[in-house]
């Protein structure tokens, strides 16, 4: 049973470029959630996808961007980047429309702006 | 503006002792509570969670919830050297989907 897939697990990008993190849920599972987490913070809520959808969006800016496919999959996109978007961002997959249900977190996508 | 605090520590326990991890939490509308470790350099990974007050235990983790003085915490028997990580506190609103986080406890367990 594949767990919760995101890719690429590291790389380094220049401020003002985009990038785009992927990832693939758990298998059943059907909602993304997408989390930023700075160095000795904890995980702060972008956005969470279900049935393609945007359901929610944390305090983030226009600059991250997302989508979910049909086969539930995500990706998460940064536009113009900051230095202080350096960070790692975590995919989460869950059964369902609540955040009560059980969340399982993806080994990251470790981003550095130079 | 909903929050979850907890003790950045480190806290230092003797191998074999009781670990002890606190958080509280300021919305009342939460009903769900997370705890998560994670070591240096990888992503959180789900320890236990609780809806109801008093205890659940798994092995040798226990967490405790008390709604009425919106707190939770986790104890950790027997504690290992393997333990030292990271624990963050979570909780999820009743009304929103999004998990709210604390910023994490570093604990350290001395051999």
């Amino acid at each position: 049973d594949a767990g919760v897939t995101q890719s690429p697990t590291h790389l380094i990008k220049t401020r003002g470029q985009q990038v785009t993190l992927r990832c693939s849920p758990k298998s059943g599972h059907d909602t993304v959630s997408w989390y930023q987490q700075a160095l000795g913070q904890g995980p702060q809520f972008i956005f969470q996808y279900y049935e393609e959808e945007e359901r929610q969006r944390g305090n983030f800016p226009d600059r991250f961007s997302g989508h979910q496919f049909p086969n539930y999959s995500s990706e998460l996109n940064v536009n113009a980047l900051l230095l202080g978007d350096s960070a790692l961002y975590l995919c989460a997959s869950s059964l369902g429309r609540s955040s009560g249900n059980t969340i399982y977190f993806g080994e990251g996508s470790w981003l550095t702006v130079v | 503006q909903k929050e979850v605090e907890q003790n950045s520590g480190p806290l230092s326990v003797p191998e074999g002792a009781i670990a002890s991890l606190n958080c509280t939490y300021s919305d009342r509308g939460s009903q769900s509570f997370f705890w998560y470790r994670q070591y240096s350099g990888k992503s959180p990974e789900l320890i236990m969670f609780i809806y109801s007050n008093g205890d659940k235990e798994d092995g040798r983790f226990t967490a405790q919830l008390n709604k009425a003085s919106q707190y939770v915490s986790l104890l950790i028997r027997d504690s290992q050297p393997s333990d030292s990580a990271t624990y963050l506190c979570a909780s999820a609103p009743d009304s929103n989907y999004q998990l709210i986080w604390g910023a994490g406890t570093k604990l350290i367990i001395k051999p």
